[in-house]
């Protein structure tokens, strides 16, 4: 079972809002981690977006607006990121990144689609 | 402005070496720690291993320890990344990337090169 799973793919509509899943596998506690987010526009290197640990330790990235924003679930054992206020310039893959074992692992990716 | 410039494209045949490079400027090329993600066509990203340029500390992801070496020369702010005898399956886009924190193993990947593509084909 892989560390990071996120959902393939995601719509929504312009405008609204979009909750994008990173569920981290069974016996590794989502609490005790930071969850990174980075956005890639095809053709482009990833950005990084924001980090999210809890209310007191998250940091936005530099220009990120801030309908960008994290969260967890711990029900559910998953790092949230949503955007709010969703535009086409949106559209793109997501990626959510922890540390674990000394090494950077991420997410398969969602692709998120605005139409 | 930070910037991380990585060499152009590559092509090679299938058990060829190859070195590609990440040239670091704007900022304390020693005081960072660069790292290396692959891409391969049409997937996800994966992180092979980072290194530290101040004292060449360097560690690699379990999946590709053995596969790549990763190096870097503080004297001209150069990371490199190389294959000793490259495989079908190493073609992929590779990005460098800086990481904002002194505390490895924490902090985020605020900086990314263009990328590099390399291609391996007989």
């Amino acid at each position: 079972q892989a560390v990071l799973t996120q959902p393939a793919s995601l719509s929504a509509s312009p405008g609204a809002s979009a909750s994008l899943t990173c569920t981290l596998r069974s016996g590794i506690n989502v609490g005790t981690y930071r969850i990174y987010w980075y956005q890639q526009k095809p053709g482009s290197p990833p950005q990084y977006l924001l980090r999210y640990k809890s209310d007191s330790d998250k940091q936005q990235g530099s220009g990120v607006p801030s309908r960008f924003s994290g969260s967890k679930d711990a029900s559910a054992n998953a790092g949230i990121l949503l955007i709010s206020g969703l535009q086409s310039e949106d559209e793109a893959d997501y990626y959510c990144m922890i540390w674990h074992s000394s090494a950077s692992v991420f997410g398969g990716g969602t692709k998120l689609t605005v139409l | 402005e930070v910037q991380l410039v990585q060499s152009g494209a590559e092509v090679k045949k299938p058990g060829e070496s190859l070195k590609i490079s990440c040239k670091g400027s704007g900022y304390s090329f020693t005081s960072y720690w660069i790292g290396w993600v692959r891409q391969m066509p049409g997937k996800g990203l994966e992180w092979m291993g980072i290194i530290y340029p101040g004292d060449s500390d360097t560690r690699y992801s379990p999946s590709f320890q053995g596969q790549v070496t990763i190096s870097a020369d503080k004297s001209i702010s150069t990371a490199y990344l190389q294959w000793s005898s490259l495989k079908a399956s190493d073609t992929a886009m590779y990005y460098c990337v800086r990481l904002d924190s002194n505390w490895f193993p924490e902090g985020s990947f605020d900086y990314w090169g263009q990328g590099t593509l390399v291609t391996v084909s007989s």
